[in-house]
């Protein structure tokens, strides 16, 4: 069965202090890892896609790396606009869509 | 086309009460996705379709949760006999399977509270 895990739990930083946020997963075929923000009351909104191993994608303060059994969404200079809970997820072979518990990011101004 | 849409983005029932949510995905998605959100929680899955074919059922799902997406467009989401632990945040999503872009596209979500 694959899972997701996530840490830390929750993260408090100040803004301009750099930091990175771990996803471990197990799955039996990786299709796709994902990365989303989720804002309170919304839906996750989709930011990156990683296929395989060594992947790396950015966007603006935010770059998300991929290996073998983990992923690292690492925040650069964070802003307190970039406060929000931080989800991965992992897609296998049989289409499901399996999402971890989430990272709270608090940037304090 | 904006985006996914969920109505109602609120719901508050009495225990016992049925209540039904709408998704209208994306218009180009033939992939259709309900999952269930509860506080601190990620999302978990409920339940795909394929068009207008449900192909995945969690397994957790239980008999009085039912999903359908009669002409592969909108897709309803019933919980008969509702119960005050079906409180929580049901989210849905679509996808495209045409291409690499897979990634799911979510709505704002339905947030239903059980008295």
């Amino acid at each position: 069965e694959d899972q997701v895990t996530q840490s830390p739990e929750a993260l408090r930083l100040q803004e301009g202090e750099s930091s990175s946020l771990n996803c471990s997963y197990t799955v039996s075929g990786l299709r796709g890892l994902f990365w989303y923000r989720q804002d309170p009351g919304k839906g996750p909104e989709f930011l990156f896609t990683l296929y395989s191993a060594g992947e790396e994608k950015e966007k603006e303060r935010l770059k998300a790396t991929l290996t073998k059994k983990e992923s690292f969404l690492h925040i650069t200079a964070p802003k307190p606009e970039d406060s929000a809970t931080y989800l991965c997820a992992v897609q296998d072979y049989g289409q499901n869509f399996v999402f971890g518990p989430g990272t709270r990011l608090s940037v304090l101004p | 086309d904006t985006g996914v849409s969920q109505d109602p983005r609120h719901k508050i029932t009495k225990r016992g009460q049925n209540v039904t949510f709408r998704c209208d995905p994306i218009s180009e998605h033939n992939r259709l996705y309900w999952y269930r959100q509860t506080l601190g929680q990620g999302p978990e899955f409920l339940t795909y379709f394929q068009n207008e074919a449900q192909l995945e059922k969690s397994r957790l799902l239980s008999d009085r949760f039912s999903a359908e997406r009669p002409k592969g467009s909108f897709s309803t989401l019933e919980i008969q006999r509702t119960e005050q632990g079906d409180s929580a945040m049901y989210l849905c999503a679509s996808s495209q399977t045409s291409g690499r872009i897979r990634e799911l596209f979510f709505g704002e979500g339905s947030r239903l509270t059980v008295l």
